[in-house]
């Protein structure tokens, strides 16, 4: 079975970039037609769509999010990775990485603040 | 702005039947936007439940179901457990897009 798993720094200070890595376990991200994708949660919220990319480094992002977003992979490691630049305490949230239509990981929680 | 709308709240009694929707400020929900449904318990992540409007995962309990009523994405769940008792997402999917609704706390009670 998949198993995905959030890591990265825990705290961020405002105006830094976040960077976070989702680690994929049970099978290798190259195979099969997925996209792999980030969602966030700040405490108390609902679900918000960060974006997405598959292995063709094909990626797809929240328009409100786009102008600040990254998304990476990096199959050797079979690892996905999310940059966030420009943080704000508004960016405080837990992160998920997913498989689309799947398998989630358990989330990172990473706050903003100086 | 996409917005995506689900009922805030719902209660529901214990074998009962309920319906949870998903409607789209762009108009009329189609299998198109694929719609999708994810269960959160406090404390956990969210789980899958419904793909592409009513596929299950082998995980989805059987008492759960998806489809298309009036023009919105449903989600109905026939004979409530108290387990069930959560926060449901619905996700839309608007071309390499997606949108998740607002979420919907069902109460067992």
């Amino acid at each position: 079975q998949v198993q995905l798993q959030e890591s990265g720094p825990g705290l961020v200070k405002p105006s830094q970039t976040l960077s976070l890595t989702c680690t994929v376990s049970g099978g290798s991200i190259s195979s099969g037609n997925y996209y792999w994708s980030w969602i966030r949660q700040p405490a108390g919220k609902g679900l918000e769509w960060i974006g997405r990319i598959k292995t063709s480094g094909s990626t797809n992002y929240n328009p409100s999010l786009k102008s600040r977003v990254t998304i990476s992979v990096d199959t050797s490691k079979n690892q996905f990775s999310l940059q966030l630049s420009s943080v704000t305490a508004a960016d405080t949230a837990v992160y998920y990485c997913a498989r689309e239509p799947d398998y989630w990981g358990q989330g990172t929680l990473v706050t903003v603040s100086s | 702005q996409t917005v995506v709308t689900q009922e805030p709240s719902l209660t529901v009694s214990p074998g009962g039947t309920v319906t949870l929707t998903c409607a789209s400020s762009t108009g009329e929900v189609t299998s198109g936007y694929y719609p999708n449904w994810f269960q959160q318990k406090p404390g956990q992540a969210p789980r899958s439940l419904i793909y592409g409007t009513s596929n299950k995962h082998s995980w989805t309990p059987a008492h759960f179901s998806g489809s298309l009523l009036g023009g919105k994405a449903a989600l109905t769940l026939s004979g409530v457990q108290p387990e069930d008792e959560a926060e449901y997402y619905c996700l839309l999917y608007y071309g390499g897009a997606r949108v998740f609704g607002g979420g919907t706390k069902l109460t067992v009670l």
